[in-house]
């Protein structure tokens, strides 16, 4: 089945511990992005990746990091949370951001408290 | 700088009734714009997609169109049913660099018996 998956789906986490959530997909897409979603704000871009070991800033990347070393996978790292960065976060993937490729695929979300 | 603009109030329409949700967007030269549907704690997922040089979408029971002089899109669900209840979201492309999407808000929609 054609999917993207994340792990953890639910986090609960103290300001300053460093944590990774992960995301995977299986459709040999080549453009994968995280969002973080808050209530009022909407979907936010966090970073975006175009291929393997391409990536680059979205609108609100402060604070997170990624990576991009296999086609497969890109992991969201939090180097030091804060409580500011509680929300829900989607990663998605698509073949590409051009026309006809640009469908994005939506995992089921993570949940991050930060206390 | 680039916006998008969703009605933030839910909209609320009685079974089988046409749901027309609204996504108005300024300083964008968007090369397609696409609408989303989102049911609490789930992902996005891709329903429509409209390029800029078509007027109308349709998909079943769906209907898009896309006014670029007026900067709008609007989204239909006709004979609307309680299990069309999400919120809807509509997103664009940069202008500039197609490498980022941009989404609004999402309008909710509340379709009762």
């Amino acid at each position: 089945e054609a999917q993207v998956t994340q792990n953890p789906r639910y986090l609960i986490t103290v300001t300053g511990k460093k944590l990774t959530v992960t995301c995977s997909q299986n459709m040999n897409h080549e453009y994968m992005s995280w969002y973080r979603q808050d209530p009022g704000l909407g979907l936010r871009q966090i970073y975006y990746s175009m291929n393997v070991e391409v990536t680059d800033k979205g609108d609100v990347p402060e604070g997170y990091k990624v990576s991009r070393k296999e086609k497969r996978n890109f992991p969201l790292i939090l180097e030091s949370p804060s409580p500011n960065q509680t929300s829900l976060y989607f990663c998605a993937s698509s073949l590409g951001m051009n026309l006809p490729r640009q469908t994005q695929y939506f995992g089921p979300g993570t949940r991050l408290l930060v206390l | 700088s680039q916006k998008i603009e969703q009605n933030s109030e839910a909209l609320n329409i009685q079974e089988g009734k046409t749901a027309t949700l609204t996504c108005n967007y300024t300083n964008y030269s968007p090369a397609y714009l696409q609408w989303y549907r989102q049911d609490p704690g789930r992902g996005p997922v891709f329903l429509l997609l409209i390029r800029e040089n078509e007027k109308e979408k349709r998909k079943e029971r769906l209907k898009v169109t896309f006014d670029t002089t007026l900067k709008q899109s609007l989204f239909h669900i006709t004979a609307s049913q309680p299990a069309d209840s999400a919120t809807y979201l509509c997103a664009l492309p940069y202008t500039g660099t197609a490498s980022k999407l941009t989404f609004g808000t999402g309008t909710r929609l509340q379709v009762t018996l």
